[in-house]
């Protein structure tokens, strides 16, 4: 069984320091890892996505996230925060296999933005 | 594209009555899933199809039914309501098993 831990159900940063979110996850296999962020009152839209590729992936509005295989995590971070990044985000993943690959969420992360 | 929209976007029930969800995507996708999105919990998967006439259950399907008679209609049927369903709801769907998923913006529902 595969499982997704965020570390951190609220994270928050001055506008322009770094961000940092944390992700580990759980699974018998390599799965694909993705983040995902939602605005207030609407869906989740991807940011990246890994996919057994390259390790350091990059994404949408600068962010970026590392596959540790050795550590199990997937860490997300941005070097300069804005405030239009204040959302929650959730990393998530999908072990596949030969059945459907279901998606596994973390519980999220609140990411506040301060002046 | 329209991409994967949901109707309603907010509903009210009483404790006992049912109804639909609907959701649909004119990507042409495949797999298409029903999450609810609960405070603290993430979003877990209630039901899911990997192609019309095939569905299966996820890992909160209980008080939940669905059927996917074509490739772009999957709707979600609340039998019985309760105020355990108040939730967040989302659609989602995507072209491979193992790809990214395209989320819907939301039904919210409240049972009281």
């Amino acid at each position: 069984a595969q499982s997704v831990t965020q570390l951190g159900s609220h994270v928050s940063v001055s506008e322009g320091a770094l961000v940092l979110l944390r992700c580990n996850y759980s699974s018998s296999v390599p799965p694909y890892l993705f983040w995902y962020v939602q605005y207030p009152n609407q869906g989740l839209q991807l940011l990246l996505k890994y996919t057994s590729a390259a390790t350091l992936v990059k994404g949408i509005n600068g962010f970026e996230a590392e596959f540790k295989k050795s550590e199990t995590s997937f860490h997300l971070t941005k070097p300069s925060a804005h405030m239009s990044d204040a959302a929650e985000y959730f990393c998530a993943a999908n072990a596949g296999g030969t059945s459907y690959g279901k998606l596994t969420f973390g519980q999220g992360t609140i990411l506040t933005v301060h002046p | 594209n329209a991409g994967v929209t949901q109707t309603p976007k907010f509903q009210v029930l009483k404790t006992g009555q049912s109804m639909t969800l609907q959701c649909a995507q004119d990507m042409n996708h495949e797999y298409m899933s029903w999450y609810r999105q609960d405070p603290g919990m993430g979003l877990r998967l209630i039901h899911y199809s990997v192609g019309a006439g095939i569905t299966d259950q996820g890992e909160v399907p209980n008080g939940y039914n669905v059927s996917r008679s074509t490739t772009e209609d999957f709707p979600l049927r609340l039998l019985s309501a309760a105020p355990s369903q108040t939730s967040v709801y989302f659609c989602a769907s995507s072209t491979t098993r193992r790809g990214e998923q395209y989320f819907g913006p939301g039904t919210r529902l409240t049972v009281t």
